[in-house]
């Protein structure tokens, strides 16, 4: 189980937004940097975000990433088919000295 | 082109080992933290290992007195031991850089199966 808590699964339409949130504790989220990353189908993950809304260099400014407290958000905006993967928030947690994995978040786009 | 190989999976029954290597091209791995992250057969990703600059470890609490990472500079490869393996040890093991407080280069992974 992790400890870090995302949606099993969200979904829209091509051209849509949606947000995908990250929930954690002080130990991890509330005072550690988050990132971001997406999983397409039989692929190695990719940084999306990271510092908790900083987008890497190639990564398109549809994805964008933010962080409240204890909870990090990564939007993605004009969603197309080809953004169908799983997307993973993580966090490094002081309390554990250890990365913490969220459970992961499927994305379909209808 | 910055790059990360892993090799060395395979298949073992419980409480046999494997050690896996990560080579590094494009850049000199010493120069980075470093980690090991593994995902089962559709399921999400699980954070292994780490080693710092500074030659700091950690460990998932389920693999401490298992395995154990290090790294050689000389072949610019980072390795993971794992001894006295398990079958929920089963996962495809990737390694990664730490660049920009986040995991910014990943290999392609190497599968581990730990089966009689």
């Amino acid at each position: 189980q992790s400890v870090l808590t995302q949606p099993p699964s969200v979904s829209a339409a091509p051209g849509q937004k949606v947000t995908i949130s990250c929930s954690g504790s002080s130990s991890n989220i509330g005072n550690n940097y988050v990132s971001w990353y997406q999983q397409l189908p039989g692929t190695a993950p990719k940084l999306l975000i990271h510092d908790n809304d900083k987008r890497p260099s190639g990564i398109p400014d549809r994805f964008s990433g933010s962080k409240s407290g204890t909870a990090a958000t990564l939007g993605i905006t004009g969603l197309q088919t080809g953004d169908e993967a799983d997307y993973y928030c993580v966090a490094w947690d002081s309390r554990l000295s250890a990365v913490l994995f969220g459970g992961g978040t499927k994305l379909t786009v209808l | 082109e910055v790059q990360l190989v892993e090799s060395g999976g395979g298949l073992v029954q419980p409480g046999g080992s494997l050690r896996l290597s990560c080579a590094a091209s494009g850049f000199t791995l010493s120069a980075h933290d470093m980690h090991w992250v593994r995902q089962a057969t559709g399921k999400g990703l699980e954070w292994v290992s780490a080693v710092g600059i500074a030659g700091d470890i950690y460990y998932l609490n389920s693999v401490k007195g298992r395995f154990t990472i290090s790294r050689e500079s000389a072949k610019n490869s980072l390795y993971l031991q794992m001894n006295s393996l398990r079958a929920e040890d089963t996962a495809l093991y990737y390694c990664a850089r730490v660049s920009l407080n986040a995991l910014d280069v990943w290999g392609q992974g190497t599968m581990v199966t730990v089966s009689s």
